[in-house]
């Protein structure tokens, strides 16, 4: 089975600053999906980012970034320049391409973005 | 996202009486899933369908069970309501194209609390 691993149940940045949020899963498959997904308090699910396993280049969204290890099974995401809207809990999330599609989430990470 | 709807958004309900939510799409997806949200655990996924009249359990599905007659909805019931099921639920549909996966849209979530 797969499994997601955040190890930081909560975090805080100053304002501007960069922060960056671990993630780490387990799979035997070659051919998957992984995704960084916020969910601020308004419960809203928000997809953040996302990469393809097959490329080795990283994704990048403005001002998010990943580093993916394909061998060392990591996906971190790093937010550039915080911004007080960035305060939210972070999932990471992992999808085996070909199957049902499902997702397997992490158990979040809480991110508060100080003043 | 536009495109996707849950009600109700907020529900208490009684111990052992019985409970349904529903999940409504507008983008013809295949893919339909129910999630619950604890905190602590992440999302975890209760029951998902991969077309009308099929679906199939998640990791977390005793106590639930779901339909789907038309592409449209997707529908959880929880036959008797137990306290341990008070939780925040979420519908998701699968946004992929062909063989590329962009991850879920999200409905907005029902909050239930079972007294």
């Amino acid at each position: 089975a797969q499994t997601v691993t955040q190890s930081q149940p909560e975090m805080s940045v100053q304002e501007a600053e960069t922060v960056t949020l671990s993630c780490t899963y387990d799979t035997s498959e070659n051919n998957y999906y992984l995704f960084w997904y916020k969910q601020p308090p308004s419960r809203q699910m928000i997809l953040v980012i996302r990469q393809e396993a097959y490329k080795q280049q990283n994704a990048t969204e403005n001002r998010f970034s990943v580093n993916f290890q394909k061998a060392a099974k990591s996906f971190s995401l790093k937010i550039s320049d915080s911004q007080l809207g960035d305060t939210a809990m972070y999932f990471c999330a992992f999808m085996i391409m070909g199957g049902s599609e499902k997702l397997v989430f992490g158990k979040g990470t809480k991110l508060t973005v100080n003043p | 996202d536009a495109g996707i709807t849950q009600s109700p958004r907020h529900k208490v309900t009684e111990t052992g009486t019985p409970v349904t939510l529903r999940c409504h799409q507008t983008e013809n997806h295949r893919y339909m899933y129910w999630y619950r949200q604890d905190p602590g655990h992440g999302l975890r996924l209760i029951h998902y369908s991969y077309g009308v009249k099929d679906t199939d359990k998640g990791e977390v599905s005793d106590g639930y069970s779901v339909s789907r007659s038309k592409t449209e909805d997707f529908l959880l019931t929880l036959e008797s309501a137990t306290s341990s099921q008070t939780s925040v639920y979420f519908c998701a549909i699968s946004r992929d194209r062909g063989s590329h996966y962009y991850g879920y849209t999200f409905g907005s979530g029902t909050r239930l609390t079972v007294v």
